[in-house]
């Protein structure tokens, strides 16, 4: 079995703030973890993937995240918030093959001027 | 081709009625996993079809049900619409270690 937990439902941080979103994940295998990012009314893009090469992931927009394996988490981080960083972000998790990929309940993300 | 395409964006349809939405792959991905969105949820996993044959289903009844055709189209059809059956139903190609591919999405209401 897989899932993910995503702490938090709700973040805001000042423009220029840290991002930080929490991830925690569960799995019976090493796992594949993904992060993307929805825009209202519209489908999920990918930000970056784990695939159990550097356990630091950098993606797009300037987001990274760590694999910690002993922490079972995979939070999602970027330095400096920008406004068009609001959306909600969604954390998942795959336990291998073309298998179906698990979904954390999301974080709407707030940037506040 | 690049991408994935729904369609339609925006449908309504009255409680019982039948409903069928599209999806047009990107070309060569083999696998195409269909989602529903709730409202204010995360997307839960639907079915799976890779070289038009179902490899996967999640927690959804029988009356939801799906086709997968050469042409990296799909179709996923719903019998008998509740009104909990509302929602965003997102359609992703490929998937695996590379991660999906989403479309837009098509918004379904029930009323």
């Amino acid at each position: 079995a897989q899932s993910v937990t995503q702490l938090g439902s709700h973040v805001s941080v000042s423009e220029g703030a840290l991002v930080l979103l929490r991830c925690n994940y569960s799995s019976s295998v090493p796992p594949y973890l993904f992060w993307y990012v929805q825009y209202p009314n519209q489908g999920l893009q990918l930000l970056l993937k784990y695939t159990s090469a550097a356990t630091l992931v950098k993606g797009i927009n300037g987001f990274e995240a760590e694999f910690k394996k002993s922490e079972t988490s995979f939070h999602l981080t970027k330095p400096s918030a920008h406004m068009s960083d609001a959306a909600e972000y969604f954390c998942a998790v795959n336990s291998g093959g073309y298998q179906k990929v698990t979904f954390g309940t999301g974080t709407k993300l707030q940037v506040i001027p | 081709e690049t991408g994935v395409t729904q369609s339609p964006t925006h449908l309504i349809k009255t409680r019982g009625q039948q409903v069928t939405l599209r999806c047009s792959s990107q070309s060569g991905h083999n696998t195409v996993s269909w989602y529903q969105q709730a409202l204010g949820q995360g997307p839960q996993f639907i079915f799976q079809y890779y070289r038009e044959e179902e490899n996967g289903r999640g927690n959804f009844p029988p009356r939801f049900s799906g086709l997968q055709f050469p042409n990296y189209s799909s179709e996923l059809n719903v019998n008998a619409l509740e009104l909990d059956d509302s929602a965003l139903y997102l359609c992703a190609s490929n998937g695996g270690i590379e991660g999906y591919t989403f479309g837009s999405g098509t918004r379904l209401t029930v009323v």
